[in-house]
């Protein structure tokens, strides 16, 4: 079974500063792993994902992922934080064998301060 | 293109009363999910469909609920006799149809139980 944990639920960063947001999964099989980005009253957006192949992902608005296997970590980070980062991020993992269900993460809070 | 729309975007009704929601996805897209996002939760799984596979109904939460897809396409989602923690944004999302493939988010329908 597929499960994923997002640690912390409201981040706090000051603009400028590093975003590091942490996902963790379990999966039984080769996973794919996506980040979804939600502003208010507003659906999710997909920022990134990973398949196959790289395991350092890159997205939109500056944010990439890197999938790191031994840890079962798909952390997200972005260099520089903007006032337009402050949303709701969501992990979620998916898997050849889960008949195409996905599983999300809690999600995270993130707050940038001026 | 055209996005995956929902409709009623809000949906205010009286505990006991039966209520529709609606979603049209992404034209040519096969799978179609719905979802519950409660406030400060993340998403709860509801309903899979796929093609014109029998659907994937493990996430409802009870017999009030039900779902159908027509043609392959439009979506309903059907809550009878309403409760008050049914109050909840359900999220409607499509995707060309396996795994790996990103989901696309409508922008939900928020239901209030009064």
């Amino acid at each position: 079974a597929q499960s994923v944990t997002q640690l912390g639920s409201h981040v706090s960063v000051s603009e400028g500063a590093l975003v590091l947001l942490r996902c963790n999964y379990s999966s039984s099989v080769p996973p794919y792993l996506f980040w979804y980005v939600q502003y208010p009253n507003q659906g999710l957006q997909l920022l990134l994902k990973y398949t196959t192949g790289a395991t350092l992902v890159k997205g939109i608005n500056g944010f990439e992922a890197e999938f790191k296997k031994s840890e079962t970590s798909f952390h997200l980070t972005k260099p520089s934080a903007h006032m337009s980062d402050a949303a709701e991020y969501f992990c979620a993992v998916s898997a050849r064998n889960t008949g195409n269900q996905f599983y999300f993460g809690t999600g995270t809070s993130l707050t940038v301060i001026p | 293109g055209a996005g995956v729309s929902q409709s009623p975007s809000n949906k205010v009704t009286e505990k006991g009363k039966d209520v529709e929601l609606r979603c049209d996805p992404i034209s040519g897209h096969t799978a179609l999910y719905w979802y519950r996002q409660s406030l400060g939760q993340g998403l709860e799984f509801l309903i899979y469909f796929q093609g014109n596979s029998a659907p994937d109904k493990s996430g409802l939460p009870s017999d009030r609920f039900s779902a159908e897809r027509t043609g392959g396409s439009v979506s309903t989602l059907t809550i009878q006799r309403t409760q008050q923690e049914d109050s909840a944004v359900y999220l409607c999302a499509s995707s060309p149809g396996t795994a790996s493939y990103e989901q696309y988010f409508g922008p939900g329908t928020r239901l209030t139980v009064t």
